[in-house]
């Protein structure tokens, strides 16, 4: 069984980064995509970015491009996301989840439990 | 990239009713490629219909998609009190990107 386990909370001062970490079990990692969706309070689902380990390259929305970095360790079987520059806007819970489709679908059948993050001075 | 509306906004019905919930695209989905998820508070997204009409593993043959093109509809046949939550749809692929969302509600 696929599991996706993100890190806990974070509180981060405008203009600093979060670095969000999920450690998937269970399954292949390095032939499927994870991708970063995130969801402010009370508002819909927005996708960040996503990578395919094997290939280690990372594709990012074009309104995230140039403030995320998604990165993958093979090792540990763990993606990363970085958001910089962070504002208020920013604060959110942020999902890692899987392709259900081996070399990446952009459909997400494994979800992580979530990382709340919270901007703020 | 395509824009997701979904209507309605909010859809009350009661355990035992048919809910209908529409997605339209801005931009004809090329392949079908239109998922809809369900998410309840405090939860994480679950993926219900892929292919517009694919349903995902262990999920009940209450819930059933339809729709291509454009035009796209997410229904469930008789409600559960499991089933009020919000839903979305989503057009996969390279650059994914969700609808607003519906939610239902008792």
């Amino acid at each position: 069984q696929v599991q996706l386990v993100q890190s806990g909370a974070e509180v981060k001062k405008p203009g600093s980064s979060v670095r969000v970490s999920c450690k998937a079990s269970g399954g292949n990692f390095k032939s499927y995509g994870i991708h970063w969706v995130r969801q402010a309070p009370g508002q819909g689902l927005e996708w960040m970015g996503g990578i395919i380990p094997v290939f280690g390259t990372a594709d990012y929305a074009q309104r995230f491009q140039g403030r995320v970095t998604i990165t993958a360790d093979e090792s540990t079987s763990t993606v990363y996301m970085e958001l910089r520059s962070l504002r208020s806007e920013d604060t959110a819970v942020f999902y890692c989840a899987r392709d259900r489709v081996r070399g990446g679908s952009g459909m997400f059948d494994y979800w992580g439990q979530g990382t709340l993050v919270i901007v703020s001075s | 990239e395509s824009v997701l509306t979904q209507s309605p906004g909010t859809l009350s019905l009661s355990p035992g009713q048919r809910a209908t919930l529409s997605c339209r695209a801005s931009q004809s989905v090329t392949y079908n490629y239109l998922a809809w998820y369900q998410q309840k508070p405090g939860q994480a997204p679950r993926l219900l219909i892929y292919g517009a009409s694919s349903r995902a593993t262990g999920v009940p043959d209450r819930f059933s998609g339809s729709g291509s093109g454009t035009d796209f509809t997410l229904t469930i046949s008789r409600l559960e009190p499991e089933d009020f939550a919000v839903y979305y749809c989503q057009h996969y692929g390279n650059s994914p990107t969700f609808g607003q969302g519906t939610k239902l509600e008792i």
